[in-house]
């Protein structure tokens, strides 16, 4: 079946430097690709959306990066901070539904 | 505040005992939602509500059953529980409709962490 999913379940990153945090999806027909952070104890919490007709999308400290042609979602994080320790999580949506379906999750810890 | 809120928080229970996992959003959101989370399977959706009244099953439906009632209410109810329900369970909302072409976010509640004996 067709799922979204993460190419690493863990990373570690030296504070300061940037993190990249990857993705594979394999449902072309998907309109919406969505970067989740969810700190521990508490709920999924949004940090970015891309449109599909797009290849790039940037916010504060986040870039996301779309690649339709190999399927390959990325969240870069720039200058990463001890609050940017979180599991990570793709999602994709389609504009016809609501449904959300999510990866299995990156889980980045920052050293100090 | 804007949020959507859960309870209990946590629960510990035995097999066979019903349950119910309370689910509130007070940002007249349409569309709710309910996922559990497991280790290295992400969130996966339980069931879902377009809006009062209309419920419909998820990914993983089975053992659960829900009602929407009421806009800002969505429980989950556990009739029989079972030790595979050991879980992490998320409630959701989601604005539906608005501007064509732009992501509506989805908001998620707290977390009720079960165990269920």
């Amino acid at each position: 079946g067709e799922s979204v999913g993460l190419h690493l379940p863990t990373l570690s990153v030296q504070e300061g430097d940037n993190s990249i945090i990857n993705c594979a999806y394999s449902n072309s027909a998907s309109d919406y690709f969505i970067w989740y952070k969810q700190e521990s104890g508490k709920g999924p919490q949004f940090i970015i959306d891309i449109r599909s007709n797009m290849d790039k999308r940037q916010g504060q400290r986040v870039t996301v990066l779309l690649n339709k042609t190999v399927k390959h979602l990325s969240l870069q994080i720039a200058a990463t901070q001890p609050g940017d320790s979180a599991v990570y999580f793709c999602a994709e949506n389609k504009s016809n539904d609501y449904k959300l379906s999510f990866g299995a999750g990156t889980t980045v810890t920052v050293r100090a | 505040e804007a949020q959507v809120t859960q309870n209990p928080r946590y629960l510990i229970t035995v097999t066979g005992k019903k349950l119910t996992v309370t689910c509130s959003q007070n940002m007249n959101h349409e569309y709710m939602s309910w996922y559990r989370q497991d280790p290295g399977l992400g969130l996966r959706q339980i069931y879902y509500s377009m809006n009062v009244e209309v419920t419909d099953k998820g990914d993983v439906p089975e053992g659960y059953k829900v009602s929407r009632k009421e806009k800002r209410n969505f429980p989950l109810i556990l009739e029989s529980p079972s030790p595979n329900q050991t879980s992490l369970y998320f409630c959701a909302s989601r604005r539906a409709g608005g501007i064509p072409f732009q992501y509506n976010e989805q908001f998620f509640g707290p977390g009720t962490r079960l165990t269920v004996l």
